[in-house]
């Protein structure tokens, strides 16, 4: 079983419309991180939250981490072409230095 | 600044050959990692250092694995002898405050 579960694994969408993805784990993270990757790219960091119901906001997409910081979400508003790709969240747990653990990934094609 | 870099970009290799991925980090990056990542398993640690030590290699699936980080502008990490089940993409990050910065990734297919 995953620590960090994703969903919807695939999303796909048409421009302009508003979409959610969630990162869902039973246990504590100390921060956890949202990455986006494209195909034949290595994950691009994209944001980190560190505060239990922390809201950071990155142009059209706002991130945020649960009260109690076992989960976290990400809203992308009046989606793009450009957005197309896999977003993957990561978390730290609490005590494990750098050890990152990534979710299971969703993947999200925005069409014309 | 060139970013971490990975070579080679694909690797195809034949079952029980030794294979060498390469990584060097960005500048100035004190700790290094490599995960590996395939459709089944998602993205996964396999080792990391700090200042070129070793802190955690828990994530190596097998003896079969090593990795070394032998000055603090190179890392490699060995399969040997190599299996179909080792066909992955591999990628080395490095960080220095805890922003990860991934490479391209190697892209190895072991038939």
């Amino acid at each position: 079983t995953q620590l960090l579960e994703q969903s919807p694994q695939f999303l796909s969408i048409q421009e302009g419309e508003n979409l959610t993805v969630y990162c869902n784990s039973s246990s504590v993270f100390s921060s956890l991180q949202w990455y986006r990757q494209e195909p034949g790219e290595g994950p691009v960091l994209l944001v980190t939250v560190v505060t239990g119901g922390e809201v950071k906001k990155l142009k059209r997409l706002t991130f945020q981490f649960g009260d109690a910081r076992k989960d976290s979400s990400l809203h992308i508003t009046a989606a793009q072409p450009g957005d197309t790709g896999l977003y993957l969240c990561a978390g730290l747990l609490t005590g494990t230095a750098s050890k990152l653990t990534f979710g299971t990934g969703t993947r999200l094609q925005v069409t014309l | 600044d060139a970013g971490v870099i990975q070579s080679p970009r694909h690797e195809v290799t034949e079952m029980g050959q030794e294979v060498t991925l390469r990584c060097k980090p960005i500048s100035g990056h004190n700790s290094l990692f490599w995960y590996r990542q395939t459709m089944m398993r998602g993205l996964e640690l396999l080792i990391y250092f700090n200042n070129n030590v070793p802190i955690d290699d828990s994530g190596m699936p097998e003896d079969r694995f090593s990795a070394k980080m032998p000055n603090a502008s190179f890392s490699t990490l060995k399969i040997q002898p190599s299996e179909p089940r080792d066909s992955a993409v591999y990628f080395c990050a490095s960080s220095r405050s805890g922003d990860k910065y991934f490479g391209p990734g190697t892209r190895l297919t072991v038939t």
